[in-house]
């Protein structure tokens, strides 16, 4: 089955950049995606990248995909203290619209 | 915006008794609904996939005579954790599809269970 991989903690002073990174093993995925978590809260969609991309970048938010080494990485520019959370990543290989997540990067940014 | 509701947010049963979870889209239908669980400090495993007057699709090794789903109108869906034991304690979050040809997964803000 699918597996995808994120180290669990991050932790980066205020204003310096987050780079967030994911590992997954099926290479069949349409999107991979990069979810938001506040502490006890559901989960926001922050970005999503086409499997035939690259790199995607979205205000602070650039999303870089290397499809070869099966690399997926957010670098969140500038962070804010409202950055804290947990950063999952997630691919949709196991069919369309069902999503395998990563299990999740703790960001703490230290102000 | 897309909002998704659920209903409780916290909840405390005794173990044995059963819970009803449930899983509002408020602004859209919604073709499809999940519903994950997540445990402290692990990702979100899925449970079983939700459409709109019909049987849900569990994953593997999720019980369904334990965690029934019923997905009675394009708004609305329910998990109901039957005689619950300590271990069914978790977070349990749903989510919404708009439409078919969506990518994008709304998310509820998530129920606690707590089974004592």
């Amino acid at each position: 089955g699918e597996d995808v991989e994120q180290s669990l903690f991050l932790s980066v002073r205020e204003g310096d950049s987050s780079v967030i990174n994911c590992t997954y093993t099926d290479s069949s995925s349409t999107y991979l995606y990069w979810y938001k978590q506040e502490p006890g809260a559901g989960l926001q969609l922050l970005t999503y990248i086409f499997s035939n991309m690259d790199m995607k970048q979205d205000q602070r938010l650039t999303v870089l995909l290397n499809k070869k080494d099966k690399h997926l990485s957010l670098r969140i520019a500038d962070t804010q203290t409202g950055d804290s959370a947990i950063y999952f990543c997630a691919e949709d290989s196991g069919g369309y619209q069902k999503v395998t997540f990563g299990t999740g990067t703790k960001l703490q940014v230290i102000p | 915006g897309a909002v998704v509701s659920q209903h409780p947010s916290r909840v405390i049963c005794k173990s044995g008794t059963s819970v009803k979870i449930e899983c509002r889209s408020l602004d859209f239908q919604a073709t499809t609904m999940f519903w994950y669980r997540q445990f402290p400090k692990q990702s979100l495993m899925l449970m079983a996939t939700s459409n709109e007057g019909s049987k849900a699709t569990y994953e593997q090794g999720v019980e369904k005579d334990k965690f029934l789903i019923n997905h009675a109108s394009l708004t609305l869906s329910t998990l109901t954790v039957t005689s619950a034991h300590p271990e069914d304690s978790s977070f349990y979050i749903c989510s919404a599809i708009r439409d078919s040809n969506s990518y994008e997964q709304y998310f509820g803000p998530g129920t606690r269970l707590t089974v004592t």
